[in-house]
């Protein structure tokens, strides 16, 4: 089984200002690490994954998220953040061997950008 | 190409009645799963179909849940009987393969009066 945390609810960050969004996970199996965006009334975007391999992985808009195994860490991160990347943001995690393909997600993140 | 489909974007119901909600995955997708978004409960897995073998039904909440997908294409989440915490969006995504992640549809916003 597998569990995923996300201890800040909201994160308010001025426009131009880098953010950070913070993912620990929990699991008992290799998994495979992903991040979604959802803007208001929309379904879930997937930002970035990580598979296996070099622990940086880039995504669209600008982001990018670092794998660290050694602290079960999936941070998601953009150097510089606009108005329109207001939104929640879930991480989430699957098994990478057999069966265990369902995704389990993080309680999420408002990221709020302000002028 | 199209996206993931939902329909109905919106349904209202009254308590003790049947819905019906629909998901058409993305053309060639041979993973079709099923959530449900709620303010109490997050995101949650229900229902995961893959090619012709037997759904992973283990995140259905109760006996009133169920789903079937025909022709390995759409996909119909039935519930009986509702209940006011039914009242949730359903997300429906569909995937080529696991590590390419699943793509979401809009979803369905369910509200049980």
């Amino acid at each position: 089984a597998q569990s995923v945390t996300q201890l800040d609810s909201q994160v308010p960050v001025f426009e131009e200002a880098p953010v950070e969004l913070r993912c620990n996970y929990s699991s008992s199996v290799s998994v495979y690490l992903f991040w979604y965006v959802q803007y208001p009334n929309q379904g879930l975007q997937l930002l970035l994954k990580y598979l296996s391999g070099s622990t940086l992985v880039k995504g669209i808009n600008g982001f990018e998220a670092e794998f660290n195994k050694s602290q079960t860490s999936f941070h998601l991160r953009k150097p510089s953040v606009h108005i329109s990347d207001t939104a929640e943001y879930f991480c989430a995690v699957s098994g990478s061997g057999g069966g265990g393909n369902k995704l389990t997600f993080g309680t999420g993140t408002q990221l709020k950008v302000e002028l | 190409g199209a996206g993931v489909s939902q329909s109905p974007s919106n349904k209202v119901t009254e308590k003790g009645k049947d819905v019906e909600l629909r998901c058409d995955p993305i053309s060639g997708h041979t993973a079709l799963y099923w959530y449900r978004q709620s303010l109490g409960q997050g995101l949650e897995f229900l229902i995961y179909f893959q090619g012709n073998s037997a759904p992973d039904k283990s995140g259905l909440p109760s006996d009133r849940f169920s789903a079937e997908r025909t022709g390995g294409s759409v996909s119909t989440l039935t519930i009986q009987r509702t209940q006011q915490e039914d009242s949730a969006v359903y997300l429906c995504a569909s995937s080529l393969a696991r590590s390419r992640g699943q793509f979401f549809g809009p979803g369905t916003r369910l509200t049980v009066l």
